[in-house]
């Protein structure tokens, strides 16, 4: 129950496309969504963040749409760039639980040109 | 830019063998944690510790592992009698607050276990 599934596990898409990422979590105690991207060798490092009480949140290029019904939230890449290729982690956290973050497993995510 | 920093960056020990992981978190977060990444797989939690005592962690953080603050700037992990499958990135992390404020990472210490 603690588990957030992420998919796909890898993405390429194509420089100017649209890169979507899915995840959906079981515990509906979960309150605080965020997303990270990782660099290789590099920790990884918040990208954008929600909580449930918004279906969607944008910044920038990065857009989280967030359907509490069905317990699922997924990561959109607008105008993708061959710099945003990296690995790409949803997480989830309850409340109270000092980020004790629960991550997917981990989209790779390539841009070609 | 404050950072949470992390030494060394990469750590090659024997089997058996006591490691102390180091981490410097960001000046003015009170909130600290340990995380690994097993190669290839997803980040874990294994700690988070405030206020100068652990309040969660997880299965994967038995008798083996502890942490210590010993002074104002370290956060430590150490991981007694080290086995082959404690190989991994091993992240550090802070926060100011609890969530949903944001937990920054550091970039982490590659531990071989050979």
């Amino acid at each position: 129950q603690q588990q957030v599934k992420q998919s796909p596990q890898s993405l390429i898409v194509q420089k100017g496309g649209i890169s979507i990422i899915n995840c959906a979590y079981e515990n509906t105690a979960f309150d605080y969504f965020p997303w990270y991207q990782q660099f290789p060798g590099k920790g990884p490092a918040l990208l954008i963040a929600i909580r449930p009480d918004v279906s969607e949140k944008k910044e920038g290029r990065f857009t989280i749409s967030f359907n509490k019904s069905a317990k699922q939230f997924s990561l959109h890449i607008m105008d993708s760039q061959p710099g945003d290729s990296a690995t790409y982690f949803c997480a989830a956290s309850r409340p109270g639980t000092a980020s004790k973050l629960t991550f997917g497993t981990g989209t790779r995510l390539q841009v070609t040109l | 830019e404050p950072e949470v920093t992390q030494t060394p960056s990469h750590q090659v020990t024997q089997m058996g063998q006591e490691v102390i992981l180091r981490c410097v978190p960001i000046s003015n977060h009170l909130y600290f944690y340990w995380y690994r990444q097993i190669l290839g797989q997803k980040v874990e939690f294994l700690v988070s510790f405030y206020n100068n005592e652990i309040s969660e962690k997880s299965e994967i953080f038995d008798d083996q592992f502890s942490v210590e603050r010993p002074d104002g700037s370290n956060f430590t992990l150490k991981i007694r009698s080290t086995k082959l499958e404690d190989s991994a990135m091993y992240f550090c992390a802070s926060s100011r607050d609890l969530p949903p404020t944001e937990a920054f990472f550091g970039q982490g210490t590659r531990l071989t276990v050979v």
